[in-house]
């Protein structure tokens, strides 16, 4: 999981501005998969994506989130218009076979 | 029915003493179990992985699987306070790579 990394890693946005939150996966990985945290609740599943494409968006709210993963560059989880409730930890893996391997983190904190 | 379910806890345990974590899970096609530890404040780090039924073992860990019962277990011998900690349970669900999370198991691990 140290190969996993994600910035920033704490990131303050007031409501009704936009989040956006990066991931690099583990060197030669193509695949990354979003995860969020909220206080007191389990880890939810949001998005699954390859280079240039997204394979699963089952876990995304329908509005204000969006996620890429460019040829070049991290994997993007954009929050646009954040509320409160959208303050959590969001966590970005990668996977070696069926194993993810999870980032650090970005603590995302509406005021 | 939850997906993913486990005794929130705390688990409290003298050191030295086994540990037994629970969790139950509701898709009998699931076919890949995870258990995560999750320190307050950090990431999850990927402790075990089970695929068939039976034991796995490794180190002072030992995963349990029984699809018939829908049931996996991790065993922690020996408890050392610095395996206090959330344990996470994931199961990894149909069409494809995403993990659900249980809500997790807070043990605490005492001198």
């Amino acid at each position: 999981n140290a190969g996993v990394m994600q910035n920033p890693r704490h990131l303050v946005r007031r409501r009704g501005q936009e989040a956006r939150l990066r991931c690099s996966p583990m060197k030669g990985h193509s695949h990354v998969y979003w995860y969020r945290q909220l206080p007191e609740e389990g880890l939810k599943f949001m998005v699954y994506l390859q280079k240039e494409n997204i394979i699963d968006e089952s876990g995304m709210p329908k509005e204000r989130f969006s996620a890429e993963f460019p040829k070049e560059g991290p994997s993007i989880l954009r929050i646009q218009q954040v509320v409160r409730g959208d303050s959590a930890a969001y966590f970005c893996a990668s996977a070696t076979g069926n194993e993810q391997y999870f980032g650090p983190g970005t603590r995302l904190t509406v005021t | 029915q939850k997906e993913v379910e486990q005794n929130s806890g705390p688990l409290s345990v003298p050191e030295g003493a086994i540990a037994s974590l629970n969790c139950t899970y509701s898709d009998r096609v699931s076919q890949s179990f995870f258990w995560y530890r999750q320190y307050s404040g950090k990431s999850p780090e990927l402790i075990m992985s089970i695929y068939s039924n039976g034991d796995k073992e490794d180190g002072r860990f030992t995963a349990q699987l029984n699809k018939a019962s829908q049931y996996v277990s991790l065993l922690i011998r020996d408890s050392q306070p610095s395996d206090s900690a959330t344990y996470l349970c994931a199961v990894e669900t149909r069409g494809g790579n995403k993990l659900t999370f249980g809500t997790g198991t807070q043990l605490k691990v005492e001198l």
